[in-house]
């Protein structure tokens, strides 16, 4: 089973400035299969980043993802009020799928 | 756009099963791969299995194999996730979410259930 190693495990910005959250594999994954999502407290997961750098419909621009292999970046260019949430990488691999733990990227 | 609505917040005792429903609207369950994921109180983000297009069948994750079955009624599109023998560790929301054909990622999810487990 691929591992999935989300850090920062908590993330403290402010609004205006940029963040980078980091994800890495226990072994190599295909970028298609790698995707981010958004928590908000009491929400769903909402789907962010898939493919490993495709916005997904109705998310800002403000959000890209990149990398390839065992390590992925979500980056945030200039964090909104409403960015602060708790992100979470996922993989597909033989067999099923995997999240990371997760980052909360919270306001300081 | 496909939809998903989730049964209500369910209380069960130690050693039962729970059944959870998930109702799609927009699509039809035969066009859509439907999983189950869950979420402890404070925890991230935990598969429990779906649907393998690939090998046409359902996949479990390890740990709950034997103890999760999940089903679909396609005349209604609805899926379902029964749990049995729960322990107060599965107390979770437990959602639903979709994997359209040909993509590795889930969207939508549905609202949540969740399941407390306590004597």
């Amino acid at each position: 089973e691929i591992v999935l190693t989300q850090s920062p495990g908590t993330l403290s910005l402010s609004p205006g400035e940029r963040a980078t959250l980091s994800c890495r594999a226990s072994q190599s994954v295909s970028s298609s299969y790698l995707a981010w999502y958004q928590q908000k407290p009491g929400q769903a997961p909402r789907l962010l980043i898939y493919g490993a750098s495709s916005r997904a419909t109705g998310i800002p621009d403000r959000f890209s993802g990149s990398g390839s292999g065992t390590d992925f970046t979500l980056t945030i260019s200039r964090l909104e009020p409403e960015d602060f949430a708790v992100y979470y990488c996922q993989q597909y691999g033989s067999p099923g799928y995997t999240f990371g733990q997760g980052t909360k990227l919270e306001i300081k | 756009q496909v939809q998903l609505v989730q049964s209500g917040a369910e209380v069960k005792k130690p050693g039962a099963s729970v059944k959870v429903s998930c109702k799609v609207s927009g699509y039809t369950l035969t066009e859509l791969s439907m999983h189950w994921v869950r979420q402890a109180p404070g925890k991230g983000l935990e598969w429990m299995g779906g649907f393998d297009p690939e090998d046409g069948e359902t996949i479990y994750a390890q740990k709950f194999q034997g103890r999760v079955t999940m089903t679909e009624d396609t005349s209604t599109d609805t899926a379902y996730m029964e749990l049995s023998s729960l322990r107060s560790e599965d107390t979770a929301v437990y959602y639903c979410a979709t994997v359209v054909p040909a993509a590795y990622w889930f969207d939508p999810w549905g609202q949540g259930t969740l399941v407390t487990v306590s004597s």
